[in-house]
């Protein structure tokens, strides 16, 4: 009973480098969803899937790069990382595409410093 | 922009006491929800309540919805230590699967 995991869960790394970011969720759901959260910005979209093969940017993709060859996994790369992504990384995973419950599971976030 | 905002940003209570979270959002929605995140943690689900609907109660938890204010309340009754966290409210006014996400209301409880 695993649900969603992410890795690593803290990450230093140098302006320009390029990270991954790894989500993984055992339970088949069709959507997933990566955030941000900064303080006084509560939650951001990064990009999401509605399943795999199919992605779409969210409010705010620059500079972020996703992919989703499987359905359980979606990670999302930093392909030159920047300070302003210094962020906490949350992803996110819903089954139902139904507009009555919408409920979305989150991993526990990843912690991402840029020096 | 965020569509859902929260009110207050921060609240401390007493153990035992009452607390209550405001939220407001800007266009219309299908439905809304809280989410409760533990520091270090990911958030959690708590409610949803549908537009068609005025109030909804789960365990300690009561959420109202008045869509003609576009505001939404969080009541957590008789208050524990546990509660300590930031409760976020979000919306789906977008689409039927991007929640759009207010800055949180953080709350402490005190022993």
């Amino acid at each position: 009973d695993a649900g969603i995991t992410q890795s690593p869960r803290y990450k230093i790394t140098e302006t320009g480098r390029q990270v991954t970011l790894m989500c993984h969720q055992t339970w088949s759901h069709s959507y997933m969803f990566w955030y941000r959260q900064d303080l006084g910005h509560g939650l951001r979209l990064i990009y999401y899937s509605a399943a795999a093969d199919i992605t779409d940017k969210g409010e705010v993709p620059d500079g972020y790069v996703v992919s989703r060859s499987k359905t359980e996994n979606f990670p999302l790369t930093l392909e030159s990382a920047t300070r302003s992504q210094t962020s906490v990384y949350f992803c996110a995973s819903r089954d139902t595409p139904d507009t009555s419950y919408n409920e979305q599971f989150f991993g526990p976030g990843t912690r991402l410093t840029v020096l | 922009s965020q569509q859902g905002e929260e009110d207050p940003q921060a609240l401390s209570i007493q153990e035992g006491e009452n607390a209550t979270m405001n939220c407001s959002y800007k266009t219309s929605i299908n439905n809304l929800q809280w989410y409760r995140q533990n520091s270090g943690r990911g958030l959690v689900h708590l409610i949803l309540i549908r537009s068609n609907e005025r109030e909804k109660h789960s365990g300690r938890l009561r959420v109202t919805l008045d869509t003609s204010k576009k505001s939404s309340s969080l009541l957590i009754t008789a208050s524990r230590a546990a509660d300590t966290a930031s409760y976020f409210c979000a919306t789906d006014a977008r689409s039927n699967y991007q929640l759009i996400w207010g800055a949180g209301t953080k709350l402490i409880i005190k022993p």
